[in-house]
């Protein structure tokens, strides 16, 4: 079945480093990719999203590029925020497979920004 | 416009009791996700709506888990009896029927429960 996978985490930074989360997918067919982001107190919210391959979404300063040919998605910020500090899930959609309509979500990535 | 609520926002049980949940989803949301949030671990959908009819419930434990929406709208998820495992954030989320392609879900703070 479907499956995604990120970084082990989590993942502590100071101010204005850059940030690099992994994700990689397994799928038939043509999946949807997403990033996710939980702030503390709050629900999962869409990030950004990217429908086909060669595709970039982009929200917010980050940014994240579909590659079909490593089945990856990995989230990029240059410059990160205290404000950042979350936790940041990717997941797919396969319009494909059997799964249509059900976002598989990985197992999230703790992010802590310090000043 | 408001979000997706839910209650309770936390919850302790001991094992082998029951516990509701509730979801009101956003006004017009035709599709309404429940899934299960353990800890360390991404979200797992537990059940779809579409309006009141269920379109996945393949991962619901059918054996103690349950979940209705009635009239389409508001939906409760019920665990009968609780196991130590059922311990977990539970999640709702609505999208419009275009959100299922889309993948676009608003999603609930969700509902912590802890099973003794």
């Amino acid at each position: 079945g479907d499956s995604v996978t990120q970084m082990e985490g989590p993942v502590t930074l100071s101010e204005e480093a850059f940030l690099t989360i992994n994700c990689t997918y397994t799928a038939t067919g043509y999946p949807s990719l997403f990033w996710y982001v939980q702030y503390p107190g709050e629900g999962l919210q869409l990030l950004l999203k990217a429908t086909k391959a060669d595709d970039k979404g982009s929200n917010k300063g980050f940014e994240a590029t579909y590659r079909k040919e490593t089945t990856s998605f990995h989230l990029e910020k240059g410059s990160v925020q205290v404000s950042d500090s979350a936790v940041y899930f990717c997941a797919l959609i396969n319009a494909g497979g059997t799964s249509y309509g059900k976002l598989t979500f990985g197992q999230g990535t703790i992010l802590t920004v310090h000043p | 416009e408001a979000g997706v609520a839910q209650s309770p926002r936390y919850k302790i049980i001991e094992k082998r009791q029951s516990v509701a949940f509730w979801c009101n989803p956003i006004s017009g949301h035709a599709t309404l996700y429940w899934y299960q949030q353990i800890l360390g671990q991404g979200p797992k959908l537990l059940i779809q709506f579409q309006n009141n009819g269920v379109v996945d419930d393949s991962q619901l434990p059918k054996d103690r888990f349950s979940a209705e929406r009635l009239k389409g709208v508001d939906s409760t998820l019920k665990i009968q009896p609780a196991k130590l495992e059922d311990s977990a954030v539970y999640l709702c989320a609505s999208s419009y029927v275009a959100g299922v392609r889309t993948g676009e879900l608003f999603f609930g703070e969700g509902s912590r429960l802890t099973v003794l």
